[in-house]
């Protein structure tokens, strides 16, 4: 059955510094992966899109980095900032689906100062 | 552009009764809404794609005669809880897919509403 992991601990990191997060995939072929982000008691904010014909995607201090053959895609806040504490949902659609994503269960990152 | 707002934001209801949350696209046409539930520290969990105009497709697993979906517009979709009982309490999020200039593979999510069911 089709498997989205992220991991599920808490990541807490200094304030300045990089991020990373991490949505591995199994028994999924998706044609594009989204990352989104979750405040508690909010719905998901949509922070970036790759597709599978990409390798790396930035947006201001964001980037992705998406590998079909590892079935990975790694998230990065740079220079971080305790504003960017929330829980990071990666979610994968896939060709023909119809826009219907599949979620992971989230990071929560804490930024501390 | 492109924000999706939910009504109510939560809501308390007895044992029995049914609830209708709204979902509404302010500032795009949405021919695509989509209906979640997401229990606490878990993930969004997909119940039922909604086009307008037509009948919502259910997920497997979802009953389609108790969560009544209804797509009346291309700017408002409702989910209707019938017969709510306490395991129905939940966090219940709408999101959109349309064109308001981003990709059309993107989702635009409402803010959410919490069910309680006493």
């Amino acid at each position: 059955s089709q498997k989205i992991e992220q991991n599920s601990e808490a990541l807490n990191i200094q304030e300045g510094k990089t991020a990373t997060l991490t949505c591995n995939y199994t028994n999924y072929s998706p044609a594009y992966l989204q990352w989104y982000r979750q405040d508690p008691g909010r719905g998901p904010v949509f922070l970036l899109l790759i597709r599978e014909n990409e390798k790396e995607k930035r947006k201001e201090r964001l980037k992705v980095t998406f590998d079909t053959t590892l079935k990975q895609s790694l998230f990065h806040i740079t220079a971080s900032q305790p504003a960017d504490s929330a829980t990071y949902l990666c979610a994968l659609g896939s060709a023909g689906g119809g826009n219907k994503l599949t979620f992971g269960t989230g990071t929560q990152l804490k930024v501390e100062l | 552009g492109a924000v999706v707002s939910q009504h109510p934001s939560w809501v308390i209801c007895k044992s029995g009764t049914s609830v209708k949350i709204e979902c509404r696209s302010l500032d795009f046409q949405a021919t695509t809404m989509f209906w979640y539930r997401q229990f606490p520290k878990q993930s969004l969990m997909l119940m039922a794609t909604s086009n307008e105009g037509s009948k919502a497709t259910y997920e497997q697993g979802v009953e389609k005669d108790k969560f009544l979906i209804n797509h009346a517009s291309l700017t408002l979709s409702t989910l209707t809880v019938t017969s709510a009982h306490p395991e129905d309490s939940s966090f219940y999020i709408c999101s959109a897919g349309g064109t308001s200039g981003g990709s059309t593979d993107t989702q635009y999510f409402g803010p959410g509403t919490r069910l309680t069911v006493l």
